[in-house]
């Protein structure tokens, strides 16, 4: 099993530009999350998915906008790639609602964003 | 005031060293607590969940104090390869939020 995977690892956009991040799980994972950590912060939930065809917003979802249209795969869009989106982003998994027993969330190798 | 605080450390010990790390949390609705376990650019990885009752995995155990609204980490016996930072998690009831402090780094030393 490759548990969580994100594409790409790293990338570098100009402001205005649009791109979009994979994450894939091949746990049979019905809940998918989007998070953000930045230097001397925690991780930020931005988006977050409770089965597929379903989304919903984190914490701090402006700029971003996900889909889910299979289980597997969860996607975050930057429409308009601004400075303040210089981060490191994670997608995590967990079988169930994260916090019970046996629901940890398993998180992919991130991807380091920039944009200039 | 940030809900989940922790002291970023860092904590220098040399190997065989006892160190404990403490985190607060400010949110009455707490009601999953976590550790994970955070590799220099690399992604989280759960340590231990913790318990009202505490609980002990090899060198590691966690407590938590409701009343005082704070958890521990405390590792004994240390090795080079604890060093790493050390993140506090806390999700709140209805577990939709899920709130990670900034984590603490420690460095084992030879």
């Amino acid at each position: 099993n490759a548990g969580v995977t994100q594409t790409p690892k790293f990338r570098v956009l100009k402001t205005g530009q649009s791109m979009t991040l994979l994450c894939a799980q091949d746990m049979n994972h019905e809940y998918m999350y989007w998070y953000r950590q930045d230097p001397g912060m925690g991780l930020r939930l931005i988006h977050y998915s409770v089965g597929e065809g379903t989304t919903a917003k984190g914490e701090v979802p402006d700029g971003y906008n996900v889909s889910r249209l299979k289980k597997q795969n969860f996607l975050l869009g930057l429409e308009s790639a601004a400075p303040s989106q210089t981060s490191v982003y994670f997608c995590a998994s967990s079988y169930g609602l994260a916090g019970a027993r046996g629901n940890e969330q398993f998180f992919g190798p991130g991807t380091r964003l920039t944009v200039l | 005031r940030k809900e989940v605080e922790q002291d970023p450390g860092p904590f220098n010990v040399p190997e065989g060293a006892t160190v404990a790390f403490n985190c607060t949390y400010s949110n009455s609705a707490s009601q999953s607590f976590f550790w994970y376990r955070q590799d220099c650019r690399k992604e989280p990885k759960l340590l231990m969940s913790v318990y009202s009752s505490g609980n002990e995995d090899g060198r590691f155990t966690a407590q938590l104090n409701r009343a005082s609204q704070y958890i521990s980490l405390l590792i004994r016996d240390s090795k080079l390869s604890d060093s790493a930072t050390y993140l506090c998690v806390v999700i709140l009831t209805g577990g939709f939020k899920t709130i990670f402090g900034a984590g603490t780094r420690l460095f084992v030393k030879a």
